[in-house]
């Protein structure tokens, strides 16, 4: 069964840092890999989804880097701002269909 | 509708007693999957249907845990004899079926006592 990890469990930032979260699976064989954030008591946000095809993607301050063949994401966000508080989850999907979580980064940054 | 829909929003069961949660996915997504989400840990993979067909039932935890979607958009998870390792939040997600792309609902807290 895929197993994926996420590291660190929680982190707090002043505002303004740059920051990369990090993602880690054990299995190789991905169709593609999708980053969310989860504000509290909320539903999930999808932020970017990455192709196994594709390096990274980049949206406004978020880029996503993925390398399949060592089975590790990193999401980098750039210039942080205290909106960015959040839980942020990587999800690996093995057969288009079937996502696996990690735990998520608990990310608080600081005014 | 513009996004996913759950309800309800937060549901309160004693031991024992059933449960039905409701999702509404995106209009046109043919692609609708349930998860359990526990305190402080990611989503787990519950079941998935693609239309009315349930093609994957593998993360379902036990007999208790049905889930159907019998005209290919609104899908209900019921859960029969509730225990207290039930509570967790229950989130819905749907997807194109052309991309993969979930989009999720805000979910159901479910509290068994």
């Amino acid at each position: 069964k895929q197993e994926v990890t996420q590291i660190p469990a929680a982190l707090s930032v002043p505002e303004g840092e740059n920051l990369v979260l990090n993602c880690s699976f054990t299995d190789s064989a991905i169709y593609n890999l999708q980053w969310f954030r989860q504000d509290p008591g909320k539903g999930l946000t999808s932020l970017l989804l990455i192709q196994s095809s594709q390096r990274e993607q980049t949206s406004g301050r978020l880029n996503a880097s993925l390398d399949k063949s060592s089975g590790r994401s990193t999401l980098y966000i750039a210039a942080s701002q205290p909106g960015d508080s959040a839980t942020y989850l990587c999800a690996v999907n093995e057969d288009f269909n079937k996502f696996y979580f990690g735990s998520g980064t608990k990310l608080n940054v600081k005014p | 509708g513009a996004g996913v829909s759950q309800s309800p929003r937060y549901k309160v069961a004693k031991r024992g007693q059933d449960v039905a949660l409701r999702c509404d996915p995106i209009s046109g997504h043919v692609s609708l999957f349930w998860y359990q989400q526990a305190l402080g840990q990611g989503p787990e993979f519950l079941t998935y249907f693609q239309n009315e067909a349930q093609l994957d039932k593998s993360g379902l935890p036990s007999d208790r845990f049905f889930a159907e979607r019998p005209e290919g958009s609104v899908s209900t998870l019921k859960i029969q004899r509730t225990q207290q390792e039930d509570s967790a939040v229950y989130l819905c997600a749907s997807s194109s079926g052309t991309s993969n792309e979930q989009f999720f609902g805000p979910g159901t807290r479910l509290t068994v006592l």
